[in-house]
């Protein structure tokens, strides 16, 4: 069973620019959720979304956006880049089984605005 | 959620030792906690949860205890390998994914 797939890998950007990260869950997982990794403030929640509905939101102001689509891949984008959004930007799916939500991540982009 | 990444904790053992790694979380209402494991360069992999209904849960080679009287989670893992250093870190969920929060990590190093 494939896991969770993140694309692009690595990423230069421009202050000032947008970038659009894509993941794809593993098959059947419906729940998709993104976080921002930084050395500075560790892991935080982003968005989760279910059935291509927004179902929990973070505290990160509207620069930071997302969507899911109808097979569940999902993307999330950030306008208006600045030098803080430099992370690593994680993609998680989820399923709920008998013992509970299962968790995965995948790899991660890694972004760094100059 | 956030969580406040200071400097990294760090643990070393001996290879064959058993490793206890704590998490003290913040929230008496969270229900739901994970272990997650972190390998240079890697998204985090799910080693093990637990749900407030329960104080104990074993895996392979690995146990969490939950003791929601002083709000604390542990991780012990086993006969600790090489291949078990990596940062750990704990989550805690409650009400779902919006009230989710992270700990800062415990950087595990297994000395062969």
């Amino acid at each position: 069973k494939a896991g969770v797939t993140q694309t692009p890998r690595y990423l230069i950007k421009t202050r000032g620019q947008q970038v659009t990260l894509s993941c794809s869950p593993i098959s059947g997982h419906r729940s998709v959720s993104w976080y921002q990794q930084t050395p500075g403030q560790g892991l935080q929640f982003l968005f989760e979304y279910f059935s291509e509905t927004q179902r929990n939101k973070g505290n990160f102001p509207g620069r930071f956006s997302g969507r899911q689509f109808s097979n569940s891949r999902s993307e999330m984008n950030v306008s208006t880049l600045e030098l803080g959004d430099s992370a690593l930007y994680l993609c998680a799916s989820s399923a709920f089984t008998s013992s509970g939500n299962t968790i995965y991540f995948g790899e991660g982009s890694w972004l760094t605005v100059v | 959620g956030e969580n406040v990444g200071l400097h990294l904790p760090t643990l070393s053992v001996q290879e064959g030792d058993n490793s206890i790694i704590n998490c003290a979380y913040s929230n008496s209402a969270s229900d739901y906690f994970i272990w997650y494991k972190q390998e240079s360069g890697k998204g985090p992999q799910f080693i093990i949860d637990i749900r407030s209904n329960m104080d104990k849960r074993q895996g392979q080679r690995v146990t969490v205890l939950l003791n929601k009287t002083v709000k604390h989670l542990s991780l012990q893992i086993a006969a600790t390998q090489p291949g078990d250093s990596a940062v750990y870190f704990c989550a805690e969920y409650s009400g779902g994914y919006q009230k989710v929060t992270f700990g800062i990590g415990t950087k595990l190093q297994v000395i062969p």
